[in-house]
């Protein structure tokens, strides 16, 4: 079957820290690997996504690698800042076009 | 371009009650998706439609259904409410259903449904 599962939260840091989210994923053939955000009061935005094996997905200085060898797609940002608190969901998209999602993981950055 | 957009964004209902929860999509997507966020089970997917047609359905029971208009705006019906159906029902749309592996969704506000 397809699932999704992502590191419990909620995680807090302090400003500038390094963030890591782990996401693994189990699917039938090769999904598309996406990453969500969801601000407070607000819907889902698509941050990044990776379409195949050993691709990287970037924005806003978020980065996540398809790692097929692993079935992961964690996370990472160099300098979090407060403004990046959230919460975050881990998707994949199988061939037949349904998408699953993790349960979310909330982030707190404190200044 | 416009976003996707919901109506309404809260709504307060008692148990036994239906509901209609609507959907806009971007203008020229023709996929329209519902998803259920809940704290306890996060997001759970109910059905796809596409082109008038539910292409794809999750695991709830028949007390939820949908439907898709020509012009791609979409509804959602919940019928004979019960508490465990407050949740944060969120729309998404997609270009296309059968897309290629660029296709993404993406989501509405989401409609706020309390149920005493």
């Amino acid at each position: 079957g397809n699932s999704v599962t992502q590191m419990e939260g909620p995680v807090t840091l302090s400003e500038e820290a390094f963030l890591t989210i782990n996401c693994t994923y189990t699917a039938t053939g090769y999904p598309s690997l996406f990453w969500y955000v969801q601000y407070p009061g607000e819907g889902l935005q698509l941050l990044l996504k990776a379409t195949k094996a050993d691709d990287k997905g970037s924005n806003k200085g978020f980065e996540a690698t398809y790692r097929k060898e692993t079935t992961s797609f964690h996370l990472e940002k160099g300098s979090v800042q407060v403004s990046d608190s959230a919460v975050y969901f881990c998707a994949l998209r199988n061939t037949g076009n349904q998408f699953y999602f993790g349960t979310g993981t909330s982030l707190t950055v404190i200044p | 371009k416009a976003g996707v957009t919901q109506t309404p964004r809260y709504l307060i209902k008692t148990r036994g009650q239906q509901v209609t929860l609507s959907c806009s999509p971007i203008s020229g997507h023709r996929s329209v998706s519902w998803y259920q966020q809940t704290p306890g089970q996060g997001l759970q997917f109910l059905f796809e439609y596409f082109s008038e047609t539910q292409r794809n359905k999750g695991n709830f029971p028949g007390r939820f259904s949908g439907r898709q208009f020509s012009n791609s705006r979409s509804e959602m019906n919940v019928s004979t409410l019960e508490l465990g159906d407050s949740a944060l029902y969120l729309c998404a749309s997609s270009p296309r259903l059968a897309g290629g592996p660029e296709e993404t969704q993406y989501f509405g506000p989401g409609t706020r449904l309390l149920v005493l």
